[in-house]
C-alpha cells in the first residue's frame, strides 16, 4: 500500500539557518514526488516536483529536493530559511501518469526572526 | 486568473443533517480531486474525476459520501446524515490534465459537525 512519512511534525529555526525536512514514500511502481507548502491562512501550493530525470530538483523560492530512490526519500532542502518560509510543509506522492496524490501528515516550520 | 474557488468557507452542520459542499475549479481544467484533512494530519484522497466521469472513488468512507460533477465544471460533494467525525477540511483540487498535471487546491471548507 502506498504511504507517505514526514518524521519531523514540528520543526523550529533561527533565520539564516539550514532547513532539511525528511520525506519517505513506499509505493509499488514508479512514482512522482511533489512538496507542497500551506502558509498560514493560505491554500496548499505547489513548492517543487518531480517525474523524471535529474533527481535534483528545484522549486520556488530557494527550494530544492532530492530523489534518491534506493533510499526512498525525496528531501526538502534550503539552505538559508527566512521567517517568511514559516508554514506547513507536505510531502506527496503519485504513480506515474496518475494525478490523485498521497499525502504525508506534514511538518509546521516555524521560524524565528 | 482564478483560482479553484470552494464555498462555503465555513459549515456548522447538526449531527444528522446533510451537507453539500461545491468546488468550483479553474476553468479548463480537465481533472477535479476531494481530499479530506483532519486536523494534524495530510490531506486523504477521497475521489477525482476527468471531465464529468467519476474515476475513482475509492477514498470515499462510506455511502453516506458521494460526489458529482455533471457538466465536467463544478463539482459538488455531499454527505447525508453527517457524524461527527466527518469534521474536517474538505479540499477540492484541480489539473490542468488527467497524466502528470500539478494539482491546483482551494481553500477548503471547513466542516464541523455538532
Amino acid at each position: 500500500a502506498q504511504s507517505v512519512s514526514q518524521h519531523n511534525h514540528h520543526v523550529i529555526l533561527s533565520e539564516a539557518a539550514s532547513l532539511e525536512l525528511g520525506c519517505n514514500y513506499s509505493y509499488g511502481g514508479t512514482v512522482n514526488l511533489f512538496w507542497y507548502v500551506q502558509y498560514p491562512g493560505q491554500h496548499l501550493q505547489l513548492l517543487l516536483k518531480y517525474f523524471s530525470g535529474d533527481p535534483l530538483v528545484k522549486g520556488i523560492k530557494g527550494f530544492e529536493a532530492e530523489f534518491i530512490k534506493s533510499k526512498f526519500s525525496f528531501n526538502l532542502r534550503k539552505p538559508s530559511v527566512q521567517w517568511s518560509d514559516t508554514a506547513e510543509y507536505f510531502c506527496a506522492v503519485s504513480g506515474t501518469g496518475a494525478n490523485n496524490l498521497f499525502f504525508g501528515t506534514g511538518t509546521r516550520l516555524t521560524v524565528i526572526p | 486568473g482564478a483560482g479553484v474557488s470552494q464555498s462555503p468557507r465555513y459549515k456548522v452542520t447538526k449531527r444528522g443533517q446533510d451537507v453539500a459542499l461545491r468546488c468550483d475549479p479553474i476553468s479548463g481544467h480537465v481533472s477535479l480531486y476531494w481530499y479530506r484533512q483532519a486536523l494534524g494530519q495530510g490531506p486523504e484522497f477521497l475521489t477525482y474525476f476527468n471531465y464529468e466521469a467519476q474515476q475513482d472513488k475509492s477514498g470515499l468512507p462510506n455511502d453516506r459520501f458521494s460526489a458529482e460533477r455533471p457538466e465536467g465544471s463544478i463539482s459538488t460533494l455531499t454527505i447525508q446524515r453527517t457524524e461527527q467525525r466527518d469534521s474536517a477540511m474538505y479540499r477540492c483540487a484541480s489539473s490542468h490534465s488527467s497524466y502528470n498535471s500539478p494539482l491546483h487546491f482551494g481553500n477548503g471548507t471547513r466542516l464541523t459537525v455538532t
